[in-house]
């Protein structure tokens, strides 16, 4: 049983360009949760998922960044004009359902801004 | 929100010393604590957690004490080894409705076993 999938491991990007992170749950996980760890620092929550809807998002900064989790496919957070303070990596983490299931997190996706 | 307190920064420990990690939480509904390591470059591992309406818990060297009154708990590492050299999250959540995945977590402490 693969656990929480989470693709690219590394992604550079320029400023202003745009980073797309994408986070396959554990097999029968329809709960998603991503965090932010800035550099020595411990992890924010950003926002929470279930399939086609979004269920908390109050960690999500109000500008660039987004997120979705459609019926089919893998959860995707996507960030808009990177600016180097988007450095960071985002973890991902699902759970059967909302209630009384520890966390799992995914091997994260380091994104660089040059 | 709530807000978690995490001391200290970094431990420094001898192999086979005991290793101790307090936090403290603000959110008196806050009832979930769980604990992760994390090795640098990886993943937070979950390595044990402990629900509000029990007081401590115990797996092989690693036990979790929780003083719901005071707003603590501890991470308790006995007989430490070289391979215990992580950073150490304690976080905290209130369990039911939308708000279980929800962790804040401490800042984190740096253990280093020594030889």
């Amino acid at each position: 049983n693969a656990g929480v999938m989470q693709n690219p491991r590394h992604l550079v990007r320029r400023r202003g360009q745009e980073a797309r992170l994408r986070c396959s749950p554990m097999k029968g996980h329809s709960h998603v949760y991503w965090y932010r760890q800035l550099p020595e620092e411990g992890l924010k929550f950003m926002v929470y998922l279930q399939k086609e809807n979004i269920i908390d998002e109050s960690g999500m900064p109000k500008e660039r960044f987004s997120a979705e989790f459609p019926k089919e496919g893998p959860s995707i957070l996507r960030i808009q004009q990177v600016v180097r303070g988007d450095s960071a990596a985002y973890f991902c983490a699902s759970s059967p359902r909302g209630e009384n299931s520890p966390l799992h997190f995914g091997n994260g996706t380091r994104l660089t801004v040059t | 929100g709530e807000n978690v307190e995490q001391h200290p920064s970094t431990l420094s420990v001898q192999e086979g010393d005991s290793a101790v990690i307090k936090c403290t939480y603000s959110d008196s509904a806050s009832n979930y604590f769980p604990w992760y390591k994390q090795e640098l470059g990886k993943r937070p591992q979950l390595i044990i957690d402990i629900r509000s309406n029990v007081g401590e818990k115990k797996d092989q060297r690693i036990a979790v004490t929780l003083n719901k009154t005071a707003k603590h708990f501890s991470l308790h590492i006995t007989e430490t080894q070289p391979e215990d050299s992580a950073v150490y999250f304690c976080a905290a959540s209130r369990a039911g409705g939308t708000s279980y995945g929800k962790l804040t977590f401490g800042q984190g402490t740096i253990l280093t076993v020594h030889p």
